[in-house]
């Protein structure tokens, strides 16, 4: 099965540590994104990359990063320095970034800092 | 549940019914449009999609149609479904990474 899968499904964490979300793809896209999504808002990009060794900031980039060392994988970090970490973190991937292109979304990881 | 469904409006619809699910978009410069379906706990899924140079798409028991002169865009279902719950939004896209959701409706099917 072709697909977007994130791990863990749930994660829990105290304030202060670091945590590294997974999200691995076999889709053979080169565009991966990370979303974070809260209670009432839309999506908020976070971090893309379009492709490997390559990443961009989105619109709430601060505290978190990202590497992508490999063509389907794209760890998203969420460091200390983020606020208000806890919320359900989303990735997608699409075939490029250039034109318009449909995203395809992974399961989503929850993640509560307390 | 995940908390994702709260605050959101809600549209309550008998099972059988059609549903119609609104979204107004911003930018007048998007030339792509997506429908997501999102269960409770889970990713979005893709539903189905519309380019500017059409105002209707239709895919099975789901229509969407666009009205650029006012930006609106909607999805209507048709003889919803108890699997049809969910939240349901759109997306608007115009062009290489500007890429704008919104915050969407949640669609609850009275059985």
């Amino acid at each position: 099965d072709g697909g977007i899968t994130q791990s863990p499904k749930y994660l829990f964490r105290k304030e202060g540590q670091n945590v590294t979300l997974s999200c691995e793809q076999n889709l053979n896209h080169d565009a991966m994104y990370w979303y974070r999504q809260d209670p009432g808002q839309g999506l908020r990009l976070i971090y893309y990359s379009q492709i490997v060794n390559d990443f961009q900031k989105g619109d709430i980039a601060e505290g978190y990063s990202v590497s992508r060392e490999k063509k389907e994988s794209f760890p998203l970090t969420v460091t200390s320095a983020q606020k208000n970490p806890t919320a359900f973190y989303l990735c997608a991937s699409s075939i490029s970034l250039a034109g318009v292109y449909e995203q395809y979304f992974g399961p989503g990881t929850r993640l509560t800092v307390t | 549940g995940e908390s994702v469904g709260l605050h959101l409006p809600t549209l309550s619809v008998q099972e059988g019914d059609n549903s119609i699910i609104n979204c107004a978009y911003s930018n007048s410069a998007s030339d792509y449009f997506i429908w997501y379906k999102q269960e409770s706990g889970k990713g979005p899924q893709f539903i189905i999609d519309i380019r500017s140079n059409m105002d209707k798409r239709q895919g099975q028991r789901v229509t969407v149609l666009l009205n650029k002169t006012v930006k609106h865009l909607s999805l209507q279902i048709a003889a919803t479904q108890p699997g049809d719950s969910a939240v349901y939004f759109c997306a608007e896209n115009g062009g290489y990474q500007k890429v704008t959701f919104g915050t969407g409706t949640k669609l609850q099917v009275i059985p």
